[in-house]
């Protein structure tokens, strides 16, 4: 089945700091990808949609200069959390659409719990 | 009104029983609706989907459509204390929305 790795699986920084994850479609091309975001015993919620080689599509709220996405490939896509201070502290999720299980089927990375100090 | 909404529970089932978790929608296009399960700390995993022209049974698990009353179900049979988790029902509209999640505990 679709397989979407998601690097790294946690991560600690400093406030200030940038942090990079990257989300990659191990068996298929994944044209579309999405990122969301999810905080304790609360629900996911979509941070952006990302298309390979356009501007990615932000949700109202999240500000996009400071969640960068590149989705330079098919199989991959990043995320980049500029200047993270503790409020951005989250469990970060990406998905893709493609592998083949049905239309509009997700398939999850397994998350990136971010902590910013 | 929110999109998809479901009854944050918890819901507490023992041993076997059926455990049985509803999930509404607003908007009436909807062609699609999924069933994740979440376990603590990790990411969501689909269970199963259904589009609008029908139901869909796979092993212990069920999804069901309402599509008059718009809500989807999802029914576990036997329900096995490893299903205790968290059950995330999705939409596809313009893009997937979900709802906020059924916390299920099975207790042995």
């Amino acid at each position: 089945g679709a397989v979407v790795s998601q690097h790294p699986s946690w991560v600690i920084c400093k406030s200030g700091t940038s942090v990079k994850i990257e989300c990659r479609s191990l068996d298929f091309q994944a044209t579309t990808m999405f990122w969301y975001r999810q905080f304790p015993k609360k629900s996911l919620m979509l941070m952006a949609t990302s298309n390979e080689g356009s501007k990615a599509t932000y949700e109202q709220g999240v500000e996009k200069d400071k969640f960068l996405i590149n989705h330079a490939s098919l199989t991959l896509s990043t995320l980049t959390v500029t200047s993270a201070h503790p409020e951005d502290s989250s469990f970060y999720i990406c998905s893709a659409t493609g592998g083949g299980s049905g239309a509009n089927v997700l398939t999850f990375g397994a998350g990136s719990r971010l902590t910013v100090l | 009104q929110k999109e998809v909404e479901q009854n944050s529970g918890p819901l507490s089932v023992p041993e076997g029983a059926i455990a049985s978790l509803n999930c509404t929608y607003s908007d009436r296009g909807s062609q699609s609706f999924f069933w994740y399960r979440q376990y603590s700390g990790k990411s969501p995993e689909l269970i199963m989907f259904i589009y609008s022209n029908g139901d869909k049974e796979d092993g212990r698990f069920t999804a069901q459509l309402n599509k008059a009353s718009q809500y989807v179900s999802l029914l576990i049979r036997d329900s096995q204390p490893s299903d205790s988790a968290t059950y995330l029902c999705a939409v596809n509209i313009d893009d997937m929305r979900f709802g906020a999640g059924t916390r299920l505990t099975v207790k042995p």
